[in-house]
């Protein structure tokens, strides 16, 4: 069984168009993560959500909408997409251990977007 | 704010050489510390972390990384490299937040 899952692992699409990627995870973990990987494969992250709450916000676009039905599940929809969305976006999640989240990660495979 | 730079973008070595990958950090409060590896078109996968305790950590795949503070640095070591260790390879910090920040990688490149 894959710990963290991700869907699709890849996608191309047309400029303006909408798409979601999904992710699971069966780790039991409170927090779930978006991070973008660019082209010259830099790190950075986007969202954070903590038993269904938004805990980080980081400058993302507002085309860019994370939704969390239930704590194993984060949902990545992107409406209007440009040419700089093309990235490889990955799902994470960590655990809260006695009140600490050391920021312990476990990735997903990535979900490759390509926008032409 | 915190911050990682990984002073090498990418370091060929040859097949059993010794490998060190540099990390430095910088925080102006408490820190974990973490490698992660990436193998091509793969996810991301832990080699290491340290929380606290021992200052020298040992990973999967034979690797160790020491934590040094004075010089708010986290530098990963292999002693005798293998062809399979070609990948990139990420340093990153967070603080008791969950927020992980991520170096630039550095590309490990082992030729036989």
């Amino acid at each position: 069984d894959t710990a963290v899952s991700q869907t699709p692992k890849y996608l191309v699409t047309q400029m303006g168009n909408d798409k979601s990627i999904k992710c699971e995870q069966n780790l039991g973990h409170d927090t779930m993560y978006w991070y973008k990987q660019d082209s010259k494969k830099f790190l950075k992250i986007m969202f954070s959500y903590n038993n269904k709450e938004l805990i980080i916000n980081e400058t993302v676009p507002n085309r860019f909408s994370p939704k969390s039905p239930d704590k194993a599940h984060l949902n990545l929809h992107i409406n209007s997409l440009e040419l700089g969305d093309s990235a490889v976006y990955f799902c994470a999640s960590s655990q809260v251990a006695e009140g600490v989240n050391t920021g312990e990660l476990f990735f997903g495979e990535g979900s490759r977007l390509t926008v032409l | 704010a915190q911050s990682v730079t990984q002073l090498d973008s990418q370091v060929p070595v040859f097949e059993e050489a010794p490998v060190e990958l540099r990390c430095n950090y910088s925080s102006s409060v408490s820190v974990y510390l973490f490698w992660y590896v990436q193998y091509p078109n793969q996810g991301l996968q832990l080699l290491l972390k340290y929380l606290s305790g021992s200052t020298l950590v040992k990973g999967i795949n034979g690797f160790e990384a020491e934590f040094n503070k004075s010089q708010t640095s986290f530098h990963l070591r292999k002693p005798s490299v293998h062809i399979s260790d070609t990948a990139e390879y990420f340093c990153a910090v967070s603080n008791q937040g969950g927020k992980l920040i991520f170096g630039q990688g550095t590309e490990l490149s082992v030729k036989p």
